[in-house]
């Protein structure tokens, strides 16, 4: 089993759809989660942490569930800058980070 | 406050040659992490450096890689003998505190080709 599993997608959706991403990890000792995005293969940026009470930053919410290791990211009415491939995060022991593969979303007008 | 910095963000080795790779973390972070990213993977990671101190290298192929953030001046990755299949981004990040449940900031990468 890979340490972060994620849908690949691609998800294409139209503008103002809500779309949600999925994650699991077989780590059950990870302590910190984030959900990171990535452009064009530049270098990722944090999006949001994800905590166990679930947390909400505008458009974007995060859920994470210990007991399943799982995770997810909940996009409401999407823009066209919000093509990108979304990362999902887990830390390893308190040290790197693991990364999942990534999914990529594609917003079309 | 200038973020991460890396540098060079493109290099072009032939098979056999030496690469270096720098990183200037951001000012005040004293914790460096490298990770690198083959085509069409996710990003792994390879060490994470404190200042003259490697903490955890578990990552990192064990023959022609090595890592370093000295005293004074930028962390340095540095592969020998460099095949092609070392072709692939190399990102570095920093954070001020210990620990991954801190956010890490990421630089721009380097792109290694080797032809």
């Amino acid at each position: 089993r890979k340490e972060v599993e994620q849908d690949p997608g691609p998800f294409n959706v139209p503008e103002g759809a809500t779309v949600a991403f999925n994650c699991t990890y077989s780590n059950s000792a990870s302590q910190s989660f984030f959900w990171y995005r990535q452009d064009c293969r530049k270098e990722p940026k944090l999006l949001m942490s994800v905590y166990s009470s679930g947390n909400e930053d505008g458009r974007f919410t995060a859920q994470l569930n210990r007991a399943s290791q799982y995770i997810s990211l909940l996009i409401r009415d999407s823009k066209l800058s919000d093509s990108a491939t979304y990362l999902c995060v887990v830390d390893q022991a308190g040290t790197a980070l693991i990364f999942g593969k990534g999914t990529t979303l594609s917003v079309s007008s | 406050n200038a973020g991460v910095m890396q540098n060079p963000r493109h290099l072009v080795r032939r098979r056999g040659q030496e690469a270096r790779l720098r990183c200037s973390p951001m000012k005040g972070h004293s914790h460096v992490y490298w990770y690198r990213q083959l085509p069409e993977e996710g990003l792994k990671f390879m060490v994470y450096l404190q200042k003259e101190n490697i903490i955890d290298e578990s990552g990192m192929p064990k023959e022609r890689f090595s890592a370093e953030f000295p005293k004074e001046g930028p962390s340095i990755l540095r592969i020998q003998q460099v095949v092609r299949g070392d072709s692939a981004a190399y990102f570095c990040a920093s954070s001020p505190n210990e620990g991954s449940y801190n956010e890490q900031f990421f630089g721009p990468g380097t792109r290694l080709t080797v032809l």
